[in-house]
């Protein structure tokens, strides 16, 4: 199986600064259609997790633009420019590319 | 507003078995695949199976396979997972997704396998 890991796995982040989430796969996430099937959640306390970023950097309706997804191949970054209260959780990334479709540890953002 | 609503979780000792379903609405159900996740407790995030839009595909981790079952009923809009001969490492949250991607999900479900 592909082996997802993430970076910090704890990232306590002072409100309106930025913070940085590092997904590395063990294999490339490439897809014979040449698409990245790389993927972005986040799961805030008691609630369900929420599709963030779809294929790399594809935001989802209503994800509000501070939040943005870049990298390819095996390294993948997840950005928030500027962390706001609501944004406590733990954040997911996932790969769709190769049967079994695996996920990250997970890192859980909180505020400093 | 789409929505998934799981139900059938429970308590259930080692050997036993629970149904899960789960309802969804507000998109065209028979247009995708439709997946389970289950969360461990405290712990990450784990594909448990999925099935084609027209139920003729069906794919299972390698944990569950030839003990859980997926299905789907298209006209009732509804997804079902049995689950037989459970074991303590089963206990978790399971929620009913859309896709293989995960684009939406449930509430989810408890299932808990104690004696």
């Amino acid at each position: 199986d592909v082996v997802m890991t993430q970076s910090p796995l704890s990232l306590p982040v002072t409100l309106g600064q930025p913070a940085s989430i590092s997904c590395r796969s063990s294999q490339s996430l490439v897809y014979s259609d040449g698409n990245t099937y790389l993927y972005w959640f986040q799961q805030r306390p008691g609630r369900s997790p929420r599709r963030l970023i779809s294929k790399v950097s594809n935001r989802e309706s209503g994800v509000p633009d501070r939040f943005s997804g870049s990298g390819s191949g095996t390294d993948f970054i997840l950005k928030i420019s500027r962390v706001e209260a609501e944004d406590v959780g733990v954040y997911y990334c996932m790969q769709g590319t190769h049967w079994p479709y695996t996920f990250g540890q997970g890192t859980k953002l909180d505020i400093k | 507003e789409v929505q998934l609503v799981e139900s059938g979780g429970g308590l259930v000792q080692p050997g036993g078995s629970l149904r899960l379903s789960c309802t969804g609405s507000g998109f065209t159900f028979s247009d995708y695949w439709m997946s389970w996740v289950r969360q461990l407790p405290g712990r990450g995030l784990e594909w448990v199976a999925n099935i084609r839009h027209d139920g003729g595909q069906k794919n299972y981790a390698d944990s569950v396979k030839g003990r859980f079952t997926i299905s789907r009923d298209n006209p009732k809009n509804s997804l079902y997972l049995q689950m037989n001969s459970l074991r303590a490492e089963d206990t978790a949250i399971y929620y009913c997704c859309i896709g293989r991607g995960y684009s939406d999900w449930g509430q989810g479900t408890l299932v808990t396998v104690s004696s």
